[in-house]
């Protein structure tokens, strides 16, 4: 069975433009999460879904970044306009039961860098 | 201070050592994840527990949860043990990760 799946792998944009990434989570998991991890530091989240719901975006910079899951399958990360400081890893992840209970497995990420 | 510590932050040592890798945490938890994290490659899932023990392989992780504490070992460690071991809490219904001890294992 195919894991969780994202792309792109690696991107390189100006400052001031949008990127957007993509993940796909393994079937039938229900939870969706995407994280942000810069150099030298674990993974920081930035929003979860549960289905097509987003039940935790506390963390999301909602004045350049958004989410979107629709059908409560793949789901799209979107930056708009990037800053130089949004050069990180971008990783997302899913699980079968929920935050409390579920193993996270995660996609390789999309290394963004914004130059 | 961070919610979640982790020691120590690097850690080198020899093919064949017991290695042991610290995280403590200072929040209320109802379950703890260890992570492994290879360079340039993806995260993967080692345990997840919430009390007790538990082990798999040449890996064990144990929690002390009135300490908050928890402990990775790897026993008869191996070159391809080398990688960032990351520790995190979900409390509040939240994840929140420490910033992982580099682990390399010199044959």
């Amino acid at each position: 069975e195919a894991g969780v799946v994202q792309s792109p792998r690696y991107k390189i944009i100006e400052k001031k433009q949008p990127v957007a990434f993509w993940c796909n989570p393994i079937s039938g998991h229900n939870t969706l999460y995407w994280y942000r991890q810069n150099l030298g530091q674990g993974p920081e989240l930035l929003i979860r879904y549960e289905n097509e719901e987003a039940v935790d975006d506390s963390q999301l910079p909602k004045d350049r970044f958004s989410a979107e899951r629709l059908k409560g399958v793949d789901s799209t990360l979107k930056i708009q306009p990037a800053e130089l400081g949004d050069s990180a890893v971008y990783l997302c992840a899913s699980s079968s039961a929920g935050l409390e209970h579920g193993i996270q497995y995660f996609g390789a990420g999309t290394r963004l860098s914004v130059l | 201070k961070n919610e979640v510590e982790q020691s120590p932050q690097n850690l080198t040592a020899q093919e064949g050592e017991f290695i042991t890798i610290n995280c403590s945490y200072s929040v209320g938890i109802s379950a703890l994840h260890w992570l492994q994290q290879h360079p340039g490659g993806g995260i993967v899932s080692l345990f997840m527990l919430s009390s007790g023990k538990k082990k798999h392989g040449r890996l064990i992780a144990t929690i002390n949860i009135q300490e908050k504490h928890s402990s990775l070992h790897i026993t008869a460690s191996h070159p391809r043990d080398s990688a960032v071991y990351i520790c995190a809490v979900i409390g509040n219904e939240k994840l929140t990760f420490g910033t992982g001890t580099r682990l390399t294992i010199i044959p």
